[in-house]
């Protein structure tokens, strides 16, 4: 059985920084690609980051660019989400979520964390 | 960016009813759309993928369809634990973008 578990989240000020990180099991690991994903109290889905499997390509949305890096050692199992200069928008639940494959193309995540919470506040 | 609008965004329902939420794509997206259930207080559970394809372990009474950029899940008889809130998502270009979501209710 596929499992990811993340840890890292807490409460930090405006401007601080903080590391995520999910540990997947029952998976070959490095043949997926991973996202995180958030959503802010009462609000829907949003899309945080990408890694491909191997860790070669990583994907952000304008919103999050150079703030947001993530990361993966296939070694461990691990995917990491390094947040730097939060803001109080930041604050939201954040999911690490296993990418499924349909023809070649991304179809879907399969898997997903049980989310860990990040409140940024002052 | 690739736009997802989802509708309705709340629908209330009789248990037994056929239930039908659309998803529309603002450009061509393939088959790349997926559909997730969420519950509160837990994380999205997949339903469908690849636009059609029955999530294993996802009871047969949901559905999903495409039409062009037109997607569309489909509850064929509702059950109380349908009840939820579900989400689309496409996943064909980055940045990869979800719908607003369609909050279920019983009447």
């Amino acid at each position: 059985e596929v499992q990811l578990l993340e840890s890292g989240g807490g409460l930090l000020q405006p401007g601080g920084s903080l590391r995520l990180s999910c540990t997947a099991s029952g998976v070959t690991f490095s043949d997926y690609g991973m996202l995180w994903v958030r959503q802010a109290p009462g609000k829907g889905l949003e899309w945080v980051s990408g890694i491909s499997g191997s860790g070669a390509n990583t994907h952000y949305p304008d919103s999050m660019e150079g703030r947001f890096t993530i990361s993966r050692d296939n070694s461990k199992n691990t995917v990491y989400l390094q947040m730097n200069s939060l803001r109080v928008e930041d604050t939201a639940v954040y999911y690490c979520a296993k990418l499924c494959y349909s023809s070649g193309y991304r179809a879907g995540v399969d898997y997903w964390g049980q989310g860990t919470l990040v409140t940024v506040s002052s | 960016d690739i736009q997802l609008t989802q509708s309705p965004s709340f629908l209330s329902a009789s248990v037994g009813d056929r239930v039908t939420i659309t998803c529309r794509a603002s450009q061509g997206i393939r088959s790349s759309l997926a559909w997730y259930q969420q519950k509160p207080g837990k994380a999205p559970k997949l339903l469908i993928y690849a636009a059609s394809t029955l999530q294993s372990g996802v009871p047969s009474r949901f559905s999903g369809s495409a039409s062009g950029t037109e997607f569309t899940l489909t509850i064929s008889g509702l059950q109380p634990e349908d009840i939820a809130t579900y989400f689309c998502q496409q996943l064909d270009s980055f940045p990869i973008t979800f719908g607003q979501g369609t909050r279920l209710e019983t009447k």
